[in-house]
């Protein structure tokens, strides 16, 4: 089967750095996907990860960890703009992608 | 010029009607993707298309046909609409297997908000 974890909702404040986590079950991978989607909004392109470790782009970091089925998104410098869901997505065999819930992050003043 | 667009943007129509949702890509991509996000916001794969060819068919009623007249093009269309189709409904491409770095990222369209009363 196929199965993608992530917490439903975080709270933080602006400036300050988040963390959310992702775990997977899934046959086959080719890669993690983060993706933001603002309310409303279609989903845009944050990070990708296909090799274990630590991808960094400006204030947005993943990780990923093949072994334990676990990635993580990491924000800094969080701004009120960053509030809005999260989703964590895998690549299976071909082009079969599977989305987990998202997490609705909010960024408060 | 926008990467990805469907139409319409939102779509209401009565239980039992036959609908179609166009999308629409300038981003010379290979590949693209039917998805369909629900009231809980999970975000499902419905159907992938490379270069014209179905590749995935997710379990999904064969009310559901899509067409791809040329690979710039999928279009979505749904027969004898139920209440539970009710969904925002996303298209997107990407480079697919021609992707060189082969991250093969989705570009997603605005989404056609469809209310079946």
């Amino acid at each position: 089967g196929q199965n993608i974890d992530q917490p439903t909702e975080m709270t933080a404040t602006e400036g300050a750095i988040v963390q959310i986590n992702c775990t997977y079950q899934t046959s086959g991978f080719n890669g993690l996907f983060w993706y933001q989607q603002h309310a409303g909004e279609a989903p845009t392109f944050l990070s990708y990860n296909v090799l274990d470790g630590l991808e960094e782009k400006g204030r947005f970091s993943s990780f990923l960890s093949r072994s334990k089925g676990y990635s993580y998104l990491l924000l800094k410098e969080l701004q009120m703009k960053d509030s809005a869901s999260y989703l964590c997505a895998v690549r299976g065999y071909g082009q079969n992608f599977v989305f987990g819930p998202g997490t609705r992050l909010s960024v408060l003043p | 010029d926008t990467a990805v667009s469907q139409t319409p943007k939102y779509l209401v129509t009565q239980m039992g009607n036959d609908k179609s949702i166009k999308c629409e890509q300038n981003l010379g991509h290979d590949t693209m993707y039917w998805y369909k996000q629900d009231s809980k916001k999970f975000l499902k794969i419905m159907f992938s298309y490379n270069n014209k060819e179905l590749i995935i068919n997710e379990t999904v009623p064969n009310r559901f046909s899509p067409k791809s007249p040329d690979k710039a093009h999928l279009n979505l269309h749904i027969n004898s609409l139920e209440l539970g189709d009710s969904a925002v409904y996303f298209c997107a491409s990407s480079q697919g297997r021609a992707d060189p770095a082969g991250t093969d990222t989705q570009y997603f369209g605005p989404g056609t908000r469809l209310t079946v009363l």
